[in-house]
């Protein structure tokens, strides 16, 4: 079992560009979620999702977008850079809910020049 | 809104010995869920414990273990004979049945000197 895998590790990105985060999980697990770390902080959480063809916003959603076509895919889009946006992200999944541990991810370094 | 609040930034301990790192939080709800997740240099995010708001007993993995106060709503961690490895930030975390959110502390530093 791969757990969670995300690509790429480090990005730079240069502002007004756009580029996707992909995150893909191997244990059949309904529920994924996008967070972003800024240095010091706790996680925030960007988007989730409860199942294929389900997502929503959580707490700080601007500036991303998301889709779940399957299970095992949850790519973070990012539209129009900003460097605000740089940060760590990371993804994770869980089985039913917030309830249950989440497995994350290793991270994404996004910087956004 | 629920918020979780860690007042240690940073904590030093020596290896072998006993540190506790706090975590208070506040919610309305009766029913809810906390963590402990360890963020090593790695960057990695990595369950410690995890405990059930309406289990009385408190949580222990080995090393670890938990002092839950629901009614002061205080969820510390004890790691019990530092080692090296513990070294890491601590987040504490909370979650419950009415959003899918996990809302997360600021997280504290522990520090073992050898």
């Amino acid at each position: 079992n791969a757990g969670v895998t995300q690509t790429p590790k480090f990005h730079i990105l240069k502002i007004g560009q756009s580029m996707t985060l992909q995150c893909t999980q191997d244990m059949n697990h309904n529920y994924m979620y996008w967070y972003r770390q800024d240095p010091g902080m706790g996680l925030k959480l960007i988007y989730y999702s409860v199942g294929a063809g389900i997502t929503d916003k959580g707490e700080v959603p601007n500036g991303y977008n998301v889709s779940r076509s399957t299970t095992e895919d949850f790519p973070l889009r990012l539209e129009l850079a900003a460097p605000s946006q740089t940060s760590v992200y990371f993804c994770a999944s869980s089985y039913l809910g917030s309830r249950n541990e989440q497995f994350f991810g290793p991270g994404t370094r996004l910087t956004v020049l | 809104a629920q918020t979780v609040t860690q007042s240690q930034p940073e904590m030093s301990v020596q290896e072998a010995e006993t540190v506790t790192l706090s975590c208070t939080y506040d919610t309305s709800e009766s029913d809810y869920y906390l963590f402990w997740y360890k963020q090593p240099p790695s960057r990695q995010m990595i369950l410690v414990i995890r405990q059930e708001a309406y289990k009385q007993q408190n949580a222990t993995e080995n090393r670890f273990s938990v002092n839950f106060q629901k009614a002061a709503k205080s969820f510390s961690l004890k790691i019990s004979d530092s080692q090296l490895g513990d070294a890491a930030m601590y987040f504490c975390a909370y979650s419950s049945d009415s959003n899918y959110q996990l809302i997360w502390g600021a997280g504290t530093k522990l520090i073992i000197k050898p």
